[in-house]
């Protein structure tokens, strides 16, 4: 198994440019979940989705879109990059059934907008 | 609304000091308490979870136990392999499949 996989590792943008944060998981994860880490802040969740077709909003989901159609990718859209979004995005999945699980991280993306 | 405060921020050993570290939690309902290992560059890593107060989990040179308020890992003989960021996280009854992490607890292990 690959894991929680994403694209691209590093990405630089200009302010008012969108992009698309690929993520993708081969664990059969019901739960997938996006969060951004800053320094001094910890991790703080963006957007979540329990399954295909179903996603919902976290902390910090402004300036930030996300659709699931599938049960294997979970892409992250920004729609128009500010700076206050320069940090490091990490995809998580978890299985859901069966209880409290432990959540697999991908290797994150740094994203710094200019 | 779930909170997690892990202390201290930041803490530094010689080789074979034993330590620990704390992640205190406020939840409604406490379903799970999780602990990750981060490396510089890289995701969390998966460590323990611990599901009740009383419950104790070990690997390696590393323990986690868990009260109704806080959660230990005990870090017994440290070896400089083990300087990493250590997260908890808990999932409560009201946060649906949501979890809330702490800041961290950066530890450095020096030779």
């Amino acid at each position: 198994n690959a894991g929680v996989t994403q694209t691209p590792k590093f990405q630089v943008l200009k302010t008012g440019q969108s992009m698309t944060l690929q993520c993708a998981q081969d664990m059969n994860h019901e739960y997938m979940s996006w969060y951004r880490q800053d320094p001094g802040m910890g991790l703080r969740l963006i957007h979540y989705s329990v399954g295909a077709g179903i996603t919902d909003q976290g902390e910090v989901p402004n300036g930030y879109n996300v659709s699931r159609s599938t049960t294997e990718d979970f892409p992250l859209r920004l729609l128009s990059a500010a700076p206050s979004q320069t940090s490091v995005y990490f995809c998580a999945s978890r299985k859901l059934a069966g209880g409290p699980s432990e959540q697999y991280f991908g290797p994150g993306t740094r994203l710094t907008v200019t | 609304e779930d909170q997690v405060t892990q202390s201290p921020e930041a803490l530094r050993l010689q080789e074979g000091e034993s330590s620990s570290l704390n992640c205190s939690y406020t939840v409604s309902g406490l379903r799970g308490l999780f602990w990750y290992r981060q490396d510089p560059g890289k995701g969390p890593e998966f460590l323990f979870t611990l599901y009740s107060a009383g419950e104790e989990k070990e690997k390696e040179r590393l323990k986690a136990t868990l009260t109704k308020k806080e959660s230990f890992l005990h870090i017994t003989a440290p070896k400089p392999e083990d300087s990493a960021t250590y997260l908890c996280a808990v999932q409560g009854e009201t946060s649906g499949s949501r979890l809330t992490f702490g800041e961290g607890t950066q530890l450095t292990v020096n030779p």
